[in-house]
């Protein structure tokens, strides 16, 4: 198993450019988990996702962030305009079962996005 | 509310000896409380959880975790520090209702 995957690894971009941070989950995970990752702040879920819908996107910081997950194989977030503070490390995660609160999640190796 | 506290930036230990890193929780139902692994430029990795049960719990790469209800504590620990266990632990709680919420991580360094 390849375990997730994410696209791309490294991603620099202008202020106000649109971003797109791509994730595939292990095959049969049945939640998706989109997560930012900064010094300050630390780990924080933006949204996740349960059989391709979205479940609690409280944690999508303004409207400038959207995720979509059209199948059960992919899932992209974007930043539409981005911005010198959105820089982070963007990870997806993905997880198994209906019980999904008592299993693991398995983490992609996350995107590490600057915004100039 | 739920909360997860790692009360340690960083934990240093010599090589050979004993580690622990520190987790102490709060919630109010049930907890279920993993604790992660992320290596630099990677992402997290499970080591272990406590679900219900025994209160030791052992997991991946030799480490194991206590659970202590009346302490509200799952310290993680492992026998004997290896150079490779350098990097950043989380401890995280599931409450089963809510995300999870994770510690703010705790950066090992084991010196040779």
């Amino acid at each position: 198993d390849a375990g997730v995957i994410q696209s791309p690894r490294h991603e620099v971009t202008e202020m106000g450019q649109e971003v797109t941070l791509r994730c595939k989950p292990i095959s049969g995970h049945d939640y998706l988990f989109w997560y930012r990752q900064t010094m300050m702040r630390g780990l924080e879920l933006l949204i996740y996702f349960n059989n391709n819908v979205p479940i609690d996107d409280s944690g999508m910081p303004e409207d400038r962030f959207s995720a979509k997950m059209p199948n059960a194989s992919f899932s992209t977030l974007k930043i539409q305009p981005s911005e010198p503070r959105d820089s982070a490390v963007y990870f997806c995660a993905s997880s198994l079962g209906s019980y999904s609160r008592y299993n693991e999640q398995f983490f992609g190796p996350g995107t590490r996005l600057t915004v100039l | 509310a739920q909360s997860v506290a790692q009360p340690e930036d960083q934990v240093n230990v010599a090589e050979g000896n004993p580690l622990t890193v520190k987790c102490t929780y709060s919630v109010s139902g049930n907890p279920y409380l993993f604790w992660y692994v992320q290596y630099p430029n990677r992402g997290l990795q499970f080591l272990l959880k406590y679900i219900t049960g025994d209160n030791l719990v052992k997991g991946s790469y030799g480490f194991e975790a206590e659970f202590n209800k009346s302490q509200t504590s799952f310290h993680l620990k492992k026998p004997s520090a290896l150079v490779s266990d350098s990097a950043l632990y989380f401890c995280v709680l599931n409450s089963g209702n809510t995300p999870l919420v994770f510690g703010k991580g705790t950066r090992l360094s084991v010196i040779a």
